[in-house]
């Protein structure tokens, strides 16, 4: 079945370092990539997609390249701030039938000043 | 204007309790889903309805029933509620053609004691 790999957190920071959170899937056909964050006792918000092979989502800073080659979705920032502390999940959705998405297991995110 | 809302946000009750959560989507969507998150944040799919009808079903007891009044609408009953049950549940919805980006409400979180 489909399933999305995460890297463990926490991952801890420094203001204004470098981030990268590693994603890889395994899926049946071409799935459409996604990158949820939860904030601290909120739901979860998109936070960009992909739908298919070497496109880039980005917002906010964040980026993620869909690279069919490696099933890969990693997600970087160049800067990270402390408000970017949260929970990100890594999922898919199966471009067949109905839109359900599989998630990673989250990796939390702590930014320090 | 609140796209995903969910009632109550917070649930504490005893266990063998019955207690029911709903949930409302003002995005126009045709799909709907529950999906429940532990205490380790991994999210799993629970049920998703489309036009009223249940098309996902994942394995999860029989004391859980959803129900779709309307494409708008998606209630979860839960009876003789235990320890275990405790978790955040969120809603979501989505059109329902595979890849669609899934809009989250802002989870409720129960505590069964």
């Amino acid at each position: 079945g489909d399933s999305v790999t995460q890297m463990e957190g926490p991952v801890t920071l420094s203001e204004e370092a470098f981030l990268t959170i590693n994603c890889t899937y395994t899926a049946t056909g071409y799935p459409s990539l996604f990158w949820y964050v939860q904030y601290p006792g909120e739901g979860l918000q998109l936070l960009l997609k992909a739908t298919k092979a070497d496109d880039k989502g980005s917002n906010k800073g964040f980026e993620a390249t869909y690279r069919k080659e490696t099933t890969s979705f990693h997600l970087e920032k160049g800067s990270v701030q402390v408000s970017d502390s949260a929970v990100y999940f890594c999922a898919l959705s199966t471009n067949s039938g109905y839109s359900t998405l599989t998630f990673g297991k989250g990796t939390m995110l702590l930014v320090s000043p | 204007d609140t796209a995903v809302s969910q009632t109550p946000k917070y649930l504490v009750t005893q266990m063998g309790n019955d207690k029911s959560i709903k949930c409302e989507q003002n995005l126009g969507h045709d799909t709907m889903y529950w999906y429940k998150q532990d205490s380790k944040k991994f999210l799993k799919i629970m049920f998703s309805y489309n036009n009223k009808e249940l098309i996902i079903n994942e394995t999860v007891p029989n004391r859980f029933s959803p129900k779709s009044p309307d494409k708008a609408h998606l209630n979860l009953h839960i009876n003789s509620l235990e320890l275990g049950d405790s978790a955040v549940y969120f809603c979501a919805s989505s059109q329902a053609r595979a890849g669609q980006t899934q809009y989250f409400g802002p989870g409720t979180r129960l505590l069964v004691l």
